[in-house]
């Protein structure tokens, strides 16, 4: 089944301790970036992948790493989670990035940092 | 720079009733845009999307879009609501100065089905 996978499902942390969310996707796809979703604000955007590699800032990367070491994996690190990093992040997904190109979503992490 | 203003937080339609959700976007060149649902506890599903072409796009579960440049929007209708379709939509637009590698989402709107 062709899908995208993320874990944690859910994580309370503390802060400053560090953490990495887990994304995999089997789809063979170039593209994948991460978002963080709040009350009010959508989804934002904080990086994206075109390719193993090749990694971007999105809108809000302030606070995050990540790494394209594998195609299929694309993991977000938080080397010193502080509060203002909780919320509900999603990894997504697709074939090259274009834009005809639709994005699998991961069913989520939702981060808690005390 | 790319915006999409989904005015309304949240909508209540009776099941059986038509549905409309808005969206508004600012974009200065023909924009690429995007309905995706998400179900509780779930990600984000796209239902649709608008390149060029045709300005009423269909797509999965019943719904539509229309897209009007005169007035700026993507509207998402369905003539009848059914009780599954309880959940939060998102309208985006592709960024096209980053050539179309990212999208910029809605804060999106909640759509709550009585019976």
């Amino acid at each position: 089944e062709a899908q995208v996978t993320q874990n944690p499902r859910y994580l309370i942390t503390v802060t400053g301790k560090k953490l990495t969310v887990t994304c995999s996707q089997n789809m063979n796809h170039e593209y994948m970036s991460w978002y963080r979703q709040d009350p009010g604000l959508g989804l934002r955007q904080i990086y994206y992948s075109m390719n193993v590699e090749v990694t971007d800032k999105g809108d809000v990367p302030e606070g995050y790493k990540v790494s394209r070491k594998e195609k299929r994996n694309f993991p977000l690190i938080l080397e010193s989670p502080s509060p203002n990093q909780t919320s509900l992040y999603f990894c997504a997904s697709s074939l090259w990035g274009g834009s005809n190109e639709k994005l699998f979503f991961g069913s989520g992490t939702q981060l808690s940092v005390l | 720079a790319q915006s999409v203003t989904q005015p309304d937080i949240h909508i209540t339609v009776s099941e059986g009733a038509s549905l409309e959700l808005r969206c508004n976007y600012s974009y200065g060149a023909t924009p690429y845009l995007f309905w995706y649902v998400q179900s509780p506890g779930q990600g984000l599903q796209l239902l649709l999307k608008y390149f060029s072409g045709d300005t009423l796009v269909q797509g999965i579960k019943g719904f539509e879009a229309e897209f009007k440049r005169s007035q700026s929007s993507f509207n998402l209708r369905k003539p009848s609501v059914h009780w599954s379709d309880a959940a939060e939509y998102f309208c985006a637009v592709a960024r096209g100065d980053t050539g179309f590698q990212k999208l910029v989402f809605g804060t999106g709107t909640r759509l709550l089905v009585s019976p």
